[in-house]
């Protein structure tokens, strides 16, 4: 079975540009969990969805930041523009049940 | 609120050694789970072991043990047999299963260096 896949792994860009990551959750996940982590801290959740649904985004830079997951399934968090203080690992992860699945994250860096 | 305690910055052991991590957690919920994370330099967030507030037992998964111990709100991670590949950070995290809390918690993580 394959794992929560996200794209891409690496990302440099400047200030002020946008990025935009992707995720595929573990067939027939319908959570969809967003986190950031930052150096040498543990991930702080950005925006959780319900098949569709975006139940809690109260963590997410809503000036800046936007996700969607389209048809309860790939999900895609865009920052725009992105700052310099945007540098970190984006965490794409899936749930059915209790466990809760990472994928390998995207690294951004701001520069 | 709900927060996860790792009083541990990094940890050495020494290989075939076993080693305890510490995690210590404050919920309101009467309902929750406990996980342990790995985290390789890689970046990827390995799932490791799974605790429910309400098992009678503690949570064995191989080589890795939590010690659940509810009136004391500690869910301590027991790694035998250290291998050099279990050299990364650790993260305890909770998840309240109590409506606007149901979400992933995570502590500051632990970093442990196995020895040869």
């Amino acid at each position: 079975e394959a794992g929560v896949v996200q794209s891409p792994r690496y990302k440099i860009i400047e200030k002020k540009q946008p990025v935009a990551f992707w995720c595929n959750p573990i067939s027939g996940h319908n959570t969809l969990y967003w986190y950031r982590q930052n150096l040498g801290q543990g991930p702080e959740l950005l925006i959780r969805y319900e098949n569709e649904e975006a139940v809690d985004d109260s963590q997410l830079p809503k000036d800046r930041f936007s996700a969607e997951r389209l048809k309860g399934v790939d999900s895609t968090l865009k920052i725009q523009p992105a700052e310099l203080g945007d540098s970190a690992v984006y965490l794409c992860a899936s749930s059915f049940g209790n466990t809760i699945y990472f994928g390998e994250g995207s690294w951004l860096t701001v520069v | 609120a709900q927060k996860i305690t790792q009083t541990q910055p990094g940890m050495f052991v020494q290989e075939k050694e076993a080693v305890t991590l510490d995690c210590t957690y404050d919920t309101s919920d009467p309902s929750y789970g406990l996980f342990w994370y790995k985290q390789p330099s890689s970046g990827e967030m390995i799932f490791l072991i799974y605790q429910g507030s309400y098992d009678q037992q503690n949570a064995t998964e191989g080589r890795y043990s939590l010690n659940f111990q509810k009136a004391r709100k500690s869910a301590n991670l027991v790694i035998s047999a250290s291998q050099l590949g279990d050299s990364a950070m650790y993260f305890c995290a909770m998840r309240g299963y109590g409506g606007a809390t149901n979400k992933l918690i995570f502590g500051t993580g632990t970093l442990l260096a196995v020895q040869p």
